[in-house]
């Protein structure tokens, strides 16, 4: 139990142009879900919360305009990057908190965004 | 005061020897200490966890020991194999905040033959 999937689990995509990133906990209801961003050989860099409902919650310096968060359910998330830049590629991770005593975070296996 | 001090940065370890890694951390307000396997090009896997009531924790072949005093929680590997080898991550979060996990930066775990 607890799987989350992503897709895609790469996508390359042209400068200007928008791409989207959904997320899936395919076994169990995620109370919360979080996207992570994470460069080459560095740890995950969190960049939002998403609460099926409700608006996202961005972390500090992370421009809400460009990355937008929809939870639609309690099962799907999605991430779509706005009008990226090569600046913009990097390995985004999403996780899903499931509900009980302790709130295990599980994460997807991720989504490699080139933009050229 | 959010930080998750680990260490060391990388390691290199042989077949059947025992991998330690440690963390530390200064907010006393976590609660929930996971640790996170993660291969190249992967998401990271849920290993194993710990609450701060409990000492040590042992799952197969991974053990956590938890030093509340200190603010200090390591992971072992015993019996190490090359499969084992990974980046690990601690983590810690308050589970009545948000459940925000702040990682720690990273060990690349290498296990030769």
């Amino acid at each position: 139990g607890a799987v989350v999937s992503q897709h895609p689990s790469w996508v390359i995509c042209k400068s200007g142009t928008s791409v989207k990133i959904e997320c899936r906990s395919l076994d169990f209801q995620a109370t919360t879900m979080f996207w992570y961003r994470q460069f080459p050989k560095q740890s995950l860099m969190l960049m939002a919360t998403s609460n099926e409902g409700s608006k996202a919650t961005y972390e500090q310096g992370v421009e809400k305009d460009k990355f937008l968060i929809n939870h639609a359910s309690l099962t799907l998330s999605t991430l779509t990057v706005t009008s990226a830049h090569p600046e913009d590629s990097s390995f985004y991770i999403c996780s899903a908190t499931r509900q009980g005593p302790y709130y295990e975070q599980y994460f997807g296996p991720g989504t490699r965004l080139t933009v050229t | 005061q959010q930080q998750v001090k680990q260490s060391p940065q990388s390691l290199i370890v042989q077949k059947g020897g025992i991998s330690i890694i440690n963390c530390a951390y200064e907010n006393t307000a976590f609660d929930y200490f996971p640790w996170y396997q993660q291969f190249p090009g992967k998401g990271p896997a849920l290993l194993i966890a710990i609450r701060p009531d409990v000492s040590e924790k042992k799952e197969g072949r991974f053990t956590i020991s938890f030093n509340k005093s200190a603010k200090q929680f390591s992971l072992h590997i015993m019996d190490s194999q090359p499969g084992d080898s990974a980046t690990y991550f601690c983590a810690a979060t308050t589970t009545g905040g948000g459940n925000k996990l702040t990682f720690g930066t990273g060990t690349q775990l290498k296990v030769e033959l």
